[in-house]
């Protein structure tokens, strides 16, 4: 049973774009909430952390909503250099899991 | 600084080799991860440690054994390697809490022929 769930894409979309993610976990006790995105062939390097009031860092908003068990990522004014896998992570207690990764390119 | 570092970068074992795979880190986080990845399936634990001399199982321990005999050191093993084995191996840190963010070494491909 996949714990951490992501739409796999592709996004494709023009620069410039407003694009967003989910990702819904089943564990209604998860404590804490990450993206980090993954350049092909590379390690997962941290993007946000997910706060209850949600935040926003630059172009980069995060969401929690708990009723739904579901984390959002919204990117706005997609860079080209915004091409990249996004992973989700959910952690509750010593358990963490990872989702699969949504791939996004965004195109001239 | 260099963060987290793995060893080798690459290898290739035959079925029923051993080998160890090193993670150094030097930013004196006590808790460090071992994670394997596979297309389509994302990153999975292994084993962790939450401080020198403590591991503990992840998500897909079978087939792997680890050791933090040193704070900055975590070094995973494979007593006898298996064709799915084969994977992207990623070491990572974090300060103090395994709700902390984690900050990954760059890999290990591993193919066991």
């Amino acid at each position: 049973r996949k714990e951490v769930e992501q739409d796999p894409g592709p996004f494709n979309v023009p620069e410039g774009a407003t694009v967003a993610f989910n990702c819904t976990y089943s564990n209604s006790a998860s404590q804490s909430f990450f993206w980090y995105r993954q350049d092909c062939r590379k390690e997962p390097k941290l993007l946000m952390s997910v706060y209850s009031s949600g935040n926003e860092d630059g172009r980069f908003t995060a969401q929690l909503n708990r009723a739904s068990q579901y984390i959002s990522l919204l990117i706005r004014d997609s860079k080209l250099s915004d091409s990249a896998t996004y992973l989700c992570v959910d952690v509750n207690n010593n358990d963490m899991r990872f989702g699969a990764g949504t791939r996004l390119t965004v195109k001239p | 600084n260099a963060g987290v570092t793995q060893t080798p970068k690459f290898r290739v074992l035959k079925t029923g080799q051993s080998m160890t795979l090193l993670c150094a880190q030097d930013m004196n986080h006590e808790y460090m991860y071992w994670y394997r990845q596979d297309p389509g399936m994302g990153l999975r634990l292994i084993h962790y440690s939450v401080g020198e001399g403590t591991t503990a199982k992840g998500e897909v321990p079978d087939g792997y054994n680890v050791s933090r005999l040193k704070k900055q050191n975590f070094l995973l093993g494979l007593e006898s390697a298996a064709p799915s084995q084969t994977s992207v191996y990623f070491c990572a840190s974090s300060a103090y809490s395994i709700n902390q963010p984690q900050h990954f070494g760059d890999g290990t491909r591993l193919s066991i022929l």
